[in-house]
């Protein structure tokens, strides 16, 4: 039961840098989502996709891009790392509609610091 | 600043005690989900409440929704150590998903 798989775990970047925080689930839900989480701040949306295709911004879409190619897999792109990007992602992902009434099924995080 | 408040943020009590931790906001929402989170791991869902007033039992955890669905609580019964984690709540102010919103969690440690 793979569920939501996240990689990498861990990654240190320097200003500037490019990287794709990759994300893959198996469980053929339609939604997925990125969220950030920094200390004591909760998570907040990146982006989120509601199928292959098709992708919208969530409330911190600033510094980032997604695609969604196919239904399994949904990567996150930072083209110019900057330290305020430092933080846990996490990728999600649900099935079916009702928005936030659908339970989200979360990978184990990715711990980036950017210095 | 926060559309979701928890408080506490951060609460230590001893095995067995009772404690309730709340998620309060200025705003309505469609429906209110609990998670828990653990060190190194991604939330779990714990419950969703979707109707104001409803009360959802969850073996010694009960979640409420405020009749006004503006807030929400989270008690548990006699706590137990394996109880320790971030407790995360989130509400959806209706079908939009760029309208979901996490608290910023309560830290709970239950020492035994």
């Amino acid at each position: 039961n793979a569920g939501v798989t996240q990689t990498p775990k861990f990654r240190i970047l320097k200003i500037g840098q490019s990287m794709t925080l990759q994300c893959a689930q198996d469980m053929n839900h339609n939604y997925m989502y990125w969220y950030r989480q920094d200390p004591g701040m909760g998570l907040k949306l990146i982006y989120y996709s509601v199928g292959a295709g098709i992708t919208d911004k969530g409330e911190v879409p600033n510094g980032y891009n997604v695609s969604r190619s196919t239904t399994e897999d949904f990567p996150l792109r930072l083209e110019l790392a900057a330290p305020s990007q430092t933080s846990v992602y996490f990728c999600a992902s649900s099935y079916g509609r009702g928005g936030g009434r659908q339970p989200q099924h979360f990978g184990d995080g990715t711990r980036l610091s950017i210095l | 600043t926060q559309l979701l408040e928890q408080s506490p943020q951060f609460l230590s009590i001893q095995e067995g005690e009772n404690l309730t931790v709340y998620c309060n906001s200025s705003s309505v929402f469609s429906s209110l989900q609990w998670y828990r989170q653990e060190p190194g791991e991604g939330p779990v869902l714990l419950v969703t409440v979707v109707t104001g007033g409803e009360v959802k039992k969850l073996k010694r955890l009960t979640f409420q929704f405020g009749d006004a669905r503006k807030d929400s609580s989270l008690h548990i019964t006699a706590a137990q150590p394996g109880d320790t984690g971030l407790y995360l709540c989130a509400g959806a102010q209706g079908e939009d998903f760029n309208k979901f919103y996490f608290g910023s969690g309560t830290k709970l440690n239950v020492k035994p």
